[in-house]
């Protein structure tokens, strides 16, 4: 089946401006993972949502950093006044939610650039 | 706090020999999860091994074997007979044990493995 898509794959933009990054899950994943990595740096943690909301996003670096998951299934990860510090691969996850683990699939990433 | 230390930045090794990705972690948790993840040029990240905090034993999968000491906080994956396609970046992972299935990841800095013909 299809696994977590994500889009777009790359995105260049200026400083200061205001970017979307899309996340579309596994189908039947009620879980899904925002995650950030810095070249040369492990991915780390952003936003988790069950379902529709947020259960954690202690992982945002501030108040610039929003996500949504309005129907429970496909995410925006929302960045305002963008800085050259957010260049980064940003990497969204999916999974199922139990009582248990459940592995989290993990999508290719958008390549965030800002210049 | 958790934290994953992932000593080795970069291995060089040809083909056929065997190799060792060190993995240290630290955690206040008596319950908790390891991970190991490929990540190869393409950028996906693949999940390889799970382990929880109570099975020590060491499993293996093919050419992958895992070492688990919870007495020296080490989670180390050794490839056998390395290959060119292992060539990837390898993270260890951490995770404390919550309720509800979530799982946050708190990821090493990665081990890239350079496997020549």
């Amino acid at each position: 089946g299809a696994g977590v898509s994500q889009t777009p794959s790359n995105k260049v933009t200026e400083k200061g401006k205001y970017v979307e990054l899309r996340c579309d899950p596994i189908s039947g994943h009620t879980a899904l993972y925002w995650y950030r990595q810095s070249l040369g740096q492990g991915p780390e943690f952003l936003i988790y949502f069950q379902g529709t909301g947020a259960a954690d996003d202690s992982g945002l670096p501030n108040d610039r950093f929003f996500a949504v998951r309005p129907e429970g299934s496909v995410s925006t990860l929302k960045i305002q006044r963008t800085e050259r510090g957010d260049s980064a691969v940003y990497l969204c996850a999916s999974s199922l939610r139990g009582e248990t683990f459940y592995e989290q699939y993990f999508g290719p990433g958008t390549r965030l650039t800002v210049t | 706090a958790q934290k994953v230390t992932q000593a080795q930045t970069e291995i060089s090794v040809v083909e056929k020999e065997d190799v060792t990705l060190d993995c240290v972690y630290e955690t206040r948790d008596t319950t908790y999860y390891l991970f190991w993840y490929k990540q190869p040029p393409s950028g996906e990240l693949v999940f390889l091994i799970r382990r929880n905090s109570f099975d020590e034993q060491n499993e293996i999968s093919g050419r992958y074997s895992w070492n688990f000491q919870k007495s020296t906080s080490s989670f180390n994956f050794t490839i056998t007979a390395s290959q060119v396609v292992d060539s990837a970046v390898y993270f260890c992972a951490l995770s404390e044990a919550s309720g509800g299935g979530f799982q946050k990841l708190v990821f090493g800095t990665g081990t890239r493995l350079l496997v020549s013909p």
